[in-house]
């Protein structure tokens, strides 16, 4: 199984700042037929389901805003929000999609400083 | 917009079965490349795959859940379902239903939407 691990476990940013989560695998994510990395990223807010952010390490998903971000290749991904918003208290989880089983890293708490 | 709805007891005994159907409105679950799957949450924990289904039936379980797990599809009713035997406390969690992106009809791809989900407990 390839597994994800997420630092840190916790983060608390001041509104404006920038907030950076990152995730690594314990194996390449990157196909190299296509050169894509299979990984997402996910944020749920507390009492709701996950809503996918980012596919492909880096492609936004319609309507997540861009302050939003994603980069990395291979085995070291970071997520980034560039200036905080209140909305953004939630926990983010990424999930690699390279092959089966499916595997979620542990997520990271993001709070307001 | 595609919706999901998960349904079913949200206490099962230790032993038993647990059984759940997502509901899916909105949108056909026969949409070509599509997997349906689902997902848990223990509380206060992170997300376990648990495995998916196609509309022809194909599926993809997570291999320490695959004894005791079976996946199906209605396609008749627009749902698909899940059954977890021979439940612990170990099993307590939210259990989401979501979309599977299935990349090129393949078991590999995200999750999006997903449904609110539903809690169950395993009680003694």
């Amino acid at each position: 199984d390839i597994v994800m691990t997420q630092s840190p476990d916790s983060l608390a940013v001041s509104l404006g700042e920038r907030a950076t989560i990152n995730c690594k695998s314990s194996q390449s994510v990157l196909y190299t037929s296509n050169k894509k990395n299979y990984l997402a990223w996910y944020q749920q807010k507390p009492g709701q389901p996950p809503k996918l952010l980012i596919y492909w390490a880096s492609t936004r998903e319609s309507g997540v805003p861009d302050r939003f971000s994603g980069s990395g290749s291979g085995t070291d991904f970071t997520l980034t929000i560039s200036s905080l918003q209140a909305e953004d208290v939630a926990v983010y989880y990424c999930q690699q999609y390279y092959n089966t089983p499916l595997t979620f890293g542990g997520g990271t708490k993001v709070e307001i400083k | 917009q595609l919706q999901l709805q998960e349904s079913g007891p949200g206490l099962v005994k230790s032993s038993e079965t647990l059984s759940l159907t997502c509901t899916v409105s909105g949108g056909s679950i026969t949409s070509g490349s599509y997997y349906w799957g689902w997902v848990r949450q223990p509380p206060g924990k992170g997300l376990e795959w648990i495995g998916i289904i196609h509309d022809t039936g194909r599926t993809s379980y997570k291999p320490s859940l695959k004894s005791r797990l079976t996946i199906s599809v209605d396609t008749s009713k627009n749902q698909f379902s899940l059954k977890l035997s021979s439940v612990t406390a170990a099993d307590t969690a939210v259990y989401y239903c979501a979309r599977h992106s299935g990349i090129g009809g393949t078991t590999t791809g995200w999750f999006d939407p997903w449904g609110q989900g539903t809690l169950v407990t395993v009680s003694s």
